[in-house]
């Protein structure tokens, strides 16, 4: 079974601060890679997500997030953050493939951002 | 209207009662599922089904029982509630093309059992 690995629990930074969230994920085939961002008392959100092709991503927000397939990483990015950022990331992984059912979940990384 | 709908939001039970969480979607989505997130642990999974006839257990599906009574719904049950299933519940869709494994989630619903 695959599994996902985030780095840090809390990272705090403050505003225009640049972010890097790492992810790992443990599986040696295809896979399926997605960023969800939880706002304070909200649902999760997709953020981003990478099938295949580029492997950097362009998501919303100004995030973006690089797939390197040799260090089994997918490390989420934004250049500059905003208060309106502060949430909790989760990092998520499945199987690519016709009889992919399941999302396996990092347990995340909650971002503080100071004004 | 939220496409993926949960009720209760909030909840507050005793030890021992049953209880049920309702999730409804207008996606048109074949899969649902219903995860707990629970602080410093992620989101973890307790069932999904792919269909109306399609049950599966999930990694953490002792003392929860599910009911897809419709393609569109999918609700969540403890028998007999005891204090640390205290949680968030999120119900969540997919569709099955491409097999992306891609989710949408509910508000969720919070449960606390005293």
């Amino acid at each position: 079974a695959q599994s996902v690995s985030q780095h840090n629990h809390h990272v705090i930074l403050s505003e225009a601060a640049s972010l890097e969230l790492g992810c790992n994920y443990s599986y040696g085939g295809t896979v399926n890679l997605f960023w969800y961002v939880q706002y304070p008392g909200q649902h999760l959100q997709l953020l981003l997500k990478y099938f295949s092709g580029d492997p950097l991503v362009k998501g919303i927000k100004g995030f973006e997030a690089e797939f390197i397939k040799s260090k089994f990483s997918f490390n989420l990015r934004k250049p500059s953050v905003q208060w309106s950022d502060t949430a909790e990331y989760f990092c998520a992984v499945s199987i690519s493939g016709a009889g992919s059912y399941q999302l396996t979940f990092g347990k995340g990384t909650k971002l503080s951002v100071i004004p | 209207d939220a496409d993926v709908t949960q009720t209760p939001r909030n909840r507050i039970t005793k030890t021992g009662k049953r209880i049920m969480l309702e999730c409804s979607q207008t996606k048109g989505h074949d899969r649902m599922y219903w995860y707990r997130q629970d602080p410093g642990l992620g989101l973890r999974l307790i069932y999904y089904s792919f269909d109306v006839k399609d049950i599966n257990k999930g990694e953490i599906s002792d003392g929860y029982s599910v009911s897809r009574q419709a393609q569109a719904k999918f609700s969540l049950s403890l028998e007999s509630a005891i204090p640390n299933q205290t949680a968030l519940y999120f119900c969540a869709t997919s569709g099955s093309q491409g097999g992306t494994g891609e989710l949408f989630f509910g508000e969720g619903s919070r449960l606390t059992v005293l």
